[in-house]
C-alpha cells in the first residue's frame, strides 16, 4: 500500500465553524507532513511530524491546529478560518532511513473554501 | 526556508519533442526531487538525485546536478500527452532535518 488518503476531498465551511482534515498512511512512514497550496503556487510547508512528534512549525497562524494521535494519522483541525485560507491542502509522509528522507507521498488533497 | 527555483516557468511544446526543466537552489543539500502534479490535485513523486550523484535516468526522465552551481535540470524525453502537468523541484535539507522545500514550478503544455 503506498497510499496517502485524505478526506474530505472537498469542505466548504463558514468562518465560525470548526472542521477538521484527515490524512493516514499506512507504508510505516515516520515523516508526515501538512502543506497548503493556493492557485498555480507551489506548496508551502505548514507542519512536519516526525515520531509523532511536532519537529517544525513554519509560523502558521493558531487558527490551525495539526494533531498526530499515532504514526499513521495526521489530523488538521481549523477554526475561525478566513477566506484567504482557501486552499488545498496536502498531507504527505516519507521515510527516513539512516537519517537521510526519502521521498514524500502526496494524497489527493481536500479542497478548503471559506466563505 | 530553502526554495529551489525553476526556470522557464511555462513551456509549451508538440508530442514527441523533449521537455527540459531547470531548477536552482541556495543552500546544501541532502536531495533534490522532482514532483508532477496534474490540475491541482496530489504530487507525485517522479524521481530524487542525492547530492553524491551527478545525473540519473528513470524511463523517459533523466536528471542532472550539478551541486558547485546549487542547480539541476529535468528532461523529459519523447514527451506525451501525458505528460501536461506542473513539474516542481525540492530540496531536502540535511541530515536530521526533513523539511521538503518546494520551487515555484513549471507548467507544461504538451500539444498532440
Amino acid at each position: 500500500d503506498t497510499e496517502v488518503t485524505q478526506t474530505p476531498k472537498h469542505l466548504v465551511m463558514g468562518m465560525t465553524n470548526k472542521k477538521s482534515l484527515k490524512c493516514e498512511q499506512h507504508m510505516g512512514h515516520r515523516a508526515m507532513y501538512w502543506y497548503k497550496q493556493k492557485a498555480k503556487k507551489p506548496p508551502e510547508l505548514m507542519f512536519v511530524y516526525s515520531y509523532e512528534k511536532l519537529s517544525i512549525n513554519e509560523s502558521v497562524p493558531s487558527r490551525f491546529s495539526p494533531e498526530c494521535p499515532n504514526s499513521s494519522l495526521l489530523n488538521l483541525h481549523l477554526h475561525a478560518l478566513q477566506p484567504e485560507d482557501s486552499a488545498l491542502y496536502l498531507c504527505a509522509s516519507s521515510q527516513g532511513v539512516g537519517g537521510r528522507w526519502t521521498e514524500a507521498f502526496f494524497g489527493q488533497g481536500t479542497r478548503l473554501t471559506v466563505v | 526556508s530553502q526554495q529551489g527555483e525553476e526556470d522557464p516557468q511555462a513551456l509549451s511544446i508538440q508530442e514527441g519533442e523533449n521537455a527540459t526543466m531547470n531548477c536552482s537552489y541556495k543552500t546544501s543539500i541532502n536531495n533534490l526531487q522532482w514532483y508532477r502534479q496534474n490540475s491541482g490535485r496530489g504530487l507525485v513523486h517522479l524521481i530524487l538525485i542525492r547530492s553524491n550523484e551527478r545525473e540519473k535516468h528513470s524511463g523517459r526522465l533523466r536528471v542532472t546536478l550539478d551541486t558547485s552551481k546549487k542547480s539541476s535540470s529535468l528532461l523529459i524525453t519523447a514527451s506525451r500527452a501525458a505528460d501536461t502537468a506542473s513539474y516542481f523541484c525540492a530540496t531536502a535539507s540535511y541530515y536530521g532535518n526533513n523539511r521538503l522545500a518546494f520551487g515555484k514550478g513549471n507548467q507544461v503544455v504538451v500539444i498532440p
